[in-house]
């Protein structure tokens, strides 16, 4: 089965602070893709990251990094120095090689709340 | 270039009306997907378009729903008799291709569905 468990409900952090964002998937796949998203107060959902599963490479951009760990199956999402535009729901999603064509498996979501 | 457009922005029904949401997928993208964002259920796949591919609707959650998509373009989603568990934001994105599960799926702003 294809699950993806976001056990951080909501998380609160000051301004300043860094937070990570915690993203566990399953899959039987050798071939998947995750994703993050950020979905804003406005609603629109907006891509932020996508990762292959041959790709263990870490990545940063900006104050955005994320962390690929096949051995733990996870992707976690550390946002540092937080500033309260980061203030949104966060999706971690998964999606696979030839099944369901592609479409999103969505975790449960995170909120971030940044407090000035 | 212009994203992925969806209309209405809300529509608000009476129980076992018909209504009908439309999306405007990102020119040159084939691959179109329908979600419901609620409460209690978080983001759920419905459908999903590929090119003149007959549709993948695995997603859809009874034969009230159902989804076209004219000339490889623009897609309506129809829900007929609505009940009030309807009410939903729906979701509709798309992608350049879907077959192969890597390609990043661009969202639309949804369409906030409230059923009275």
């Amino acid at each position: 089965a294809q699950k993806v468990t976001q056990a951080q409900t909501e998380i609160s952090v000051v301004e300043k602070e860094d937070v990570t964002l915690d993203c566990v998937y399953e899959t039987r796949d050798t071939t998947y893709y995750l994703f993050w998203y950020k979905q804003p107060p406005s609603g629109e959902l907006v891509f932020l990251i996508r990762r292959n599963s041959f790709d263990e490479q870490n990545e940063i951009s900006g104050r955005y990094s994320w962390n690929f760990q096949k051995s733990t199956s996870s992707f976690n999402f550390t946002i540092t120095a937080s500033q309260v535009v980061d203030s949104a729901v966060y999706f971690c999603a998964l999606s696979f090689y030839g099944g369901s064509q592609g479409n999103l498996i969505f975790g449960k979501g995170t909120k971030l709340s940044v407090k000035p | 270039g212009a994203g992925v457009s969806q209309s209405p922005s809300n529509k608000v029904t009476e129980k076992g009306k018909d209504v009908e949401l439309r999306c405007d997928p990102i020119s040159g993208h084939t691959a179109l997907y329908w979600y419901r964002q609620s409460l209690g259920q978080g983001l759920e796949f419905l459908i999903y378009f590929q090119g003149n591919s007959a549709p993948d609707k695995s997603g859809l959650p009874s034969d009230r729903f159902s989804a076209e998509r004219t000339g490889g373009s623009v897609s309506t989603l129809t829900i007929q008799r609505t009940q009030q568990e309807d009410s939903a934001v729906y979701l509709c994105a798309s992608s350049l291709s879907g077959t192969t599960g890597k390609e990043t799926q661009y969202f639309g702003p949804g369409t906030r569905l409230l059923v009275l």
